[in-house]
């Protein structure tokens, strides 16, 4: 079964510091890759997602994540962490099985400090 | 654009009452989707819907059952709540169909509370 795992369930960053969250997954076939952000009170976003081709993808507001076959990791990252980006972030891996039946980490909480 | 629409958004529940969770999306999605979030396990898959008229369970089905009602609505059922089932609840949508990569798109969640 796919599987995700997401270290630190609490993540402190200084305002203007680089934001990495990390995220190493199970799969038994290629994976189709996803982060997705969640602010207080709302329900989940898409961040960005990798499906096929460059491993380097950009998404919204900033962030990007890298896809390493080799450490099988799609670590987040941001290069200056602004007070909005204080939110839970969540990495997911796609079903193979498909109907979009997604695998979630656990989450990690960013809270980003003055 | 409403997106994908829970009601209710708050409920407190006895152990033992029912109560039924409504989901409804308004972009012509093919599949939907009930998660629970509890702190510190991420999202769980409870049951999906690939397409109208089709439901699967997912990863933690018991205690719940789902219908279908059609493309736009999607509604999860607590025949007899019990704590445990004390959770976030989330309806999610996407345009899959056969496509492992379509993003999922959320309501807001029903914050439910079992006593």
């Amino acid at each position: 079964a796919q599987s995700v795992t997401q270290l630190g369930s609490h993540v402190s960053v200084s305002e203007g510091a680089l934001v990495l969250l990390r995220c190493n997954y199970s799969s038994s076939v290629p994976p189709y890759l996803f982060w997705y952000v969640q602010y207080p009170n709302q329900g989940l976003q898409l961040l960005l997602k990798y499906t096929t081709g460059a491993t380097l993808v950009k998404g919204i507001n900033g962030f990007e994540a890298e896809f390493k076959k080799s450490e099988t990791s799609f670590h987040l990252t941001k290069p200056s962490a602004h007070m909005s980006d204080a939110a839970e972030y969540f990495c997911a891996v796609s079903d193979p099985y498909g109907n979009n039946r997604l695998a979630f980490g656990k989450g990690n909480q960013v809270v980003v400090i003055p | 654009n409403a997106g994908v629409t829970q009601t209710p958004k708050f409920q407190v529940l006895k152990t033992g009452q029912s109560m039924t969770l409504q989901c409804a999306q308004d972009m012509n999605h093919n599949s939907m989707y009930w998660y629970r979030q509890d702190p510190g396990m991420g999202l769980r898959l409870i049951y999906y819907s690939a397409s109208e008229g089709t439901t699967d369970k997912g990863e933690v089905p018991n205690g719940y059952n789902v219908s279908r009602l059609n493309k736009r609505e999607f509604s999860l059922r607590l025949e007899s709540a019990a704590p445990s089932q004390t959770s976030v609840y989330f309806c999610a949508s996407s345009a899959a169909g056969s496509s492992y990569n379509s993003p999922l798109h959320f309501g807001n969640g029903t914050r439910l509370t079992v006593t």
